[in-house]
């Protein structure tokens, strides 16, 4: 099993819609989780954190639940400008306080007129 | 601006050649990671350094070689052991005091002829 699973899409959806991707991790030690946005041929840039609480940034929502250990974002209202893959990115903090950060393969969104 | 600078940004090479990218952050970041990213792929963890003058192998080092003389710099040589060294590789950085968020260069795109 994959540290991090993502379902590679492509997600297909026209403008306005409201789209959500989940991601599935394995290390039940895993500590912090982020939704980064990648564009084509471009490096990855943090979207957002996601949070305990589950946590808003204007139209995008991240939730995480550690029970079933999945994270979710929801993209509400989306725009042709949302076009890109989105990758989760799971964080284990290492003894002597460094990072181990595990990608996954990303989800590909295309909104589309 | 603070931030990470990769170059080249564009490198092609022949079979058998050794082949060294630069990485330079002026973020005061502690922790420096090396990525490789192949088409349709998430981003795959070649090494990592948390401290000057130490660096570790993350899941793909084969191939691979690193030095971290300098906090700021963070070269990967990719040498002509490396089967299949054709792909998009990413350096990024991060406080070692921080939960994980990353901080990408812009990436150098290798190509072996």
């Amino acid at each position: 099993r994959k540290e991090v699973e993502q379902d590679p899409g492509p997600f297909n959806v026209p403008e306005g819609a409201t789209v959500a991707f989940n991601c599935t991790y394995s290390n039940s030690a895993s500590q912090s989780f982020f939704w980064y946005r990648q564009d084509c041929r471009k490096e990855p840039k943090l979207l957002m954190s996601v949070y305990s609480s589950g946590n808003e940034d204007g139209r995008f929502t991240a939730q995480l639940n550690r029970a079933s250990q999945y994270i979710s974002l929801l993209i509400r209202d989306s725009k042709l400008s949302d076009s890109a893959t989105y990758l989760c990115v799971v964080n284990i903090i290492l003894t002597g306080g460094g990072n181990k950060l595990t990608f996954g393969t990303g989800t590909q969104l295309k909104v589309e007129l | 601006d603070g931030g990470i600078t990769q170059s080249p940004k564009y490198l092609f090479r022949k079979e058998g050649q050794n082949v060294t990218l630069s990485c330079e952050q002026n973020l005061n970041h502690d922790a420096m990671y090396w990525y490789r990213q192949d088409p349709g792929q998430g981003l795959r963890l070649i090494y990592y350094s948390q401290i000057v003058n130490d660096f570790q192998k993350g899941d793909i080092a084969e191939g691979y070689s690193v030095s971290r003389e300098k906090k700021e710099s963070f070269p990967l040589t990719v040498t002509s052991a490396q089967k299949n060294p054709t792909a998009f590789y990413l350096c990024a950085s991060t406080d070692r005091g921080n939960t994980g968020e990353l901080f990408f260069g812009e990436g150098s795109r290798l190509t072996v002829l």
